[in-house]
C-alpha cells in the first residue's frame, strides 16, 4: 500500500474528448507531483504543487492543464490531446523537508489516446 | 542542465550479484535516489545517498562518490523478483527538492 491512489487505472479517449485524472495522497505529505513514462525515456516531470506553490516544466503542452485544490488531492485535466501523449501518468508526493524527502508514487494511469 | 546516465539494460543469474552504475552531471548536489519498477506498477523508492560512502540496507547497497558524480546500486543474492527497472535520480542544490530521473535500467535475472 503506497499510500497514492489514482483513478481512472487506463484510459482510452479520443482527440476530440476531455477527461480528468485523479490523484490523492493519504500521507499527509506537502507536495504533490504529475510525471509522464513513456517507454525509453527517463520519468518527465511536468508539473509540482508545493507548500501552494506550483511548479511547472515549460515543455510541457498547455492541452494539460492541473488542479491542487488541497494538499491531499491533484487532478490532471486534458483536452485535445494528440496520439503521441499516450503514456503512463504517475502522481507522487514527498514531504518537502531537509533530508531524504523521497517519492511516494501511484499505480498510474495508462492512458491510450486514438 | 542535468545529465544522468544508466546502462539501459542488463542480464544477471539467480543468486548471483549485479551492480548497476550511474553516473550524473548536475549544477550542484543534493541527495542521489534509487527507485525500484516493477512493469505495470509504481516506483518505489529504495534508498538515498547525500554523503560518500556505501549505504546498506539488506541484500541492497548503494554507493556514492560526489567527486566523481557516480553512484551504483548492488543488488546480492539475486531472486527472480529482483527483475524490473531500477531509476536513478539526482536532487540538485540550491534548495531544490526536485530530483531528475535517469532513463532506467531494466535488469532481467534468469534461473
Amino acid at each position: 500500500e503506497t499510500g497514492v491512489t489514482q483513478t481512472p487505472r487506463h484510459l482510452v479517449m479520443g482527440m476530440t474528448n476531455k477527461k480528468s485524472l485523479k490523484c490523492e495522497q493519504h500521507l499527509g505529505h506537502n507536495a504533490m507531483y504529475w510525471y509522464k513514462q513513456s517507454a525509453k525515456k527517463p520519468l518527465e516531470l511536468m508539473f509540482v504543487y508545493s507548500l501552494e506553490e506550483r511548479v511547472e516544466n515549460n515543455s510541457v503542452p498547455s492541452r494539460f492543464s492541473p488542479e491542487c485544490p488541497n494538499s491531499s488531492h491533484l487532478f490532471l485535466h486534458l483536452h485535445t490531446l494528440q496520439p503521441e501523449d499516450s503514456a503512463l501518468y504517475l502522481c507522487a508526493s514527498s514531504q518537502v523537508v531537509s533530508g531524504s524527502s523521497e517519492q511516494f508514487f501511484g499505480p498510474g494511469t495508462r492512458l491510450t489516446v486514438l | 542542465g542535468q545529465n544522468i546516465d544508466q546502462p539501459t539494460e542488463m542480464t544477471a543469474t539467480e543468486g548471483a550479484i549485479v551492480q548497476i552504475n550511474c553516473t550524473y552531471q548536475t549544477s550542484g548536489f543534493n541527495g542521489l535516489f534509487w527507485y525500484q519498477q516493477h512493469a505495470g506498477e509504481a516506483p518505489t523508492f529504495l534508498s538515498y545517498n547525500v554523503l560518500d560512502g556505501l549505504e546498506e540496507k539488506g541484500r541492497f547497497s548503494s554507493f556514492l562518490s560526489r567527486s566523481k558524480g557516480y553512484s551504483y546500486l548492488l543488488l546480492k543474492e539475486l531472486q527472480m523478483k529482483d527483475s524490473a527497472s531500477y531509476l536513478c535520480a539526482v536532487r540538485a542544490s540550491g534548495g531544490s527538492y526536485i530530483p531528475t530521473f535517469g532513463r532506467g535500467t531494466s535488469l532481467i535475472v534468469h534461473p
